[in-house]
């Protein structure tokens, strides 16, 4: 199975929206409704901020928001903060019973 | 909430096993069905291992199936990671995530094992 794409960076000022791309094929993003977003500061846990496309977990900020059109899943991140300066995985169920993530992306906080 | 701590050596040697335990607190392994192992080589993104459910039953990544084994270990009620035949691609820090369905709400901080000789 080969990993979802992903931009390798996305940058932005702060208090600006954000959108990272995440493209599978109709084995894995266009198959499911079972796409998540996770944040990952270097060093600590990965962080889950989406859960089936568009769910936001209890203790996410509402400043994430995640949608799905074919076989591409999309996060938007609005008014960007310090703290979203982190890399961003998405990952997919597939239809080999399996789970592939996203190639990652880098967010820059300018 | 669930919280998870890998532990293992640190260093294996090239074809030797690399073997983890995900240690469970504040909860248990009953409390959720499903629980997976990811992985992060040096510069690079993260990599589903597989995942083992609470009664045993597996599904691994199909890059890896040949060398990976998941169990549950009876007595401490930890699942557990083998890999073997290790080469410096299985170079990672490795992490236990669980919670959730087709999702992982909670993980272990990680543990880096290097494969050297």
């Amino acid at each position: 199975q080969s990993a979802l794409t992903q931009p390798a960076s996305v940058s932005g000022s702060p208090g600006q929206s954000i959108t990272i791309s995440c493209t599978g094929t109709n084995t894995d993003v266009g198959a499911y409704n079972y796409v998540s977003w996770y944040r990952h500061h270097p060093g600590q846990a990965p962080q889950l901020i989406i859960s089936d496309i568009s769910n936001r977990p209890s203790g996410a900020s509402n400043r994430f928001s995640g949608s799905k059109s074919g076989n591409t899943a999309s996060l938007t991140i609005s008014g960007l903060q310090a703290e979203d300066e982190a890399d961003y995985y998405c990952s997919s169920y597939t239809t080999s019973m399996s789970y592939v993530f996203g190639t990652g992306t880098k967010v820059t906080v300018l | 909430q669930v919280q998870l701590q890998e532990s293992g050596p640190g260093l294996v040697k090239p074809s030797g096993t690399l073997s983890l335990t995900c240690a469970v607190s504040r909860g248990s392994i009953n409390n959720y069905e499903w629980w997976s192992w990811v992985r992060q080589p040096p510069g690079e993104g993260l990599e589903w291992i597989g995942e083992i459910h609470n009664s045993g039953s597996t599904n691994y990544n199909p890059s890896l199936k040949s060398r990976v084994t998941m169990s549950i270990d009876t007595s401490k009620k930890e699942p557990s990671l083998k890999v073997n035949s290790v080469t410096d691609a299985d170079t990672a820090v490795y992490y236990c995530a669980t919670g959730g369905s087709w999702t992982w709400h909670y993980w272990g901080q990680g543990i880096l094992v290097t494969v050297s000789s």
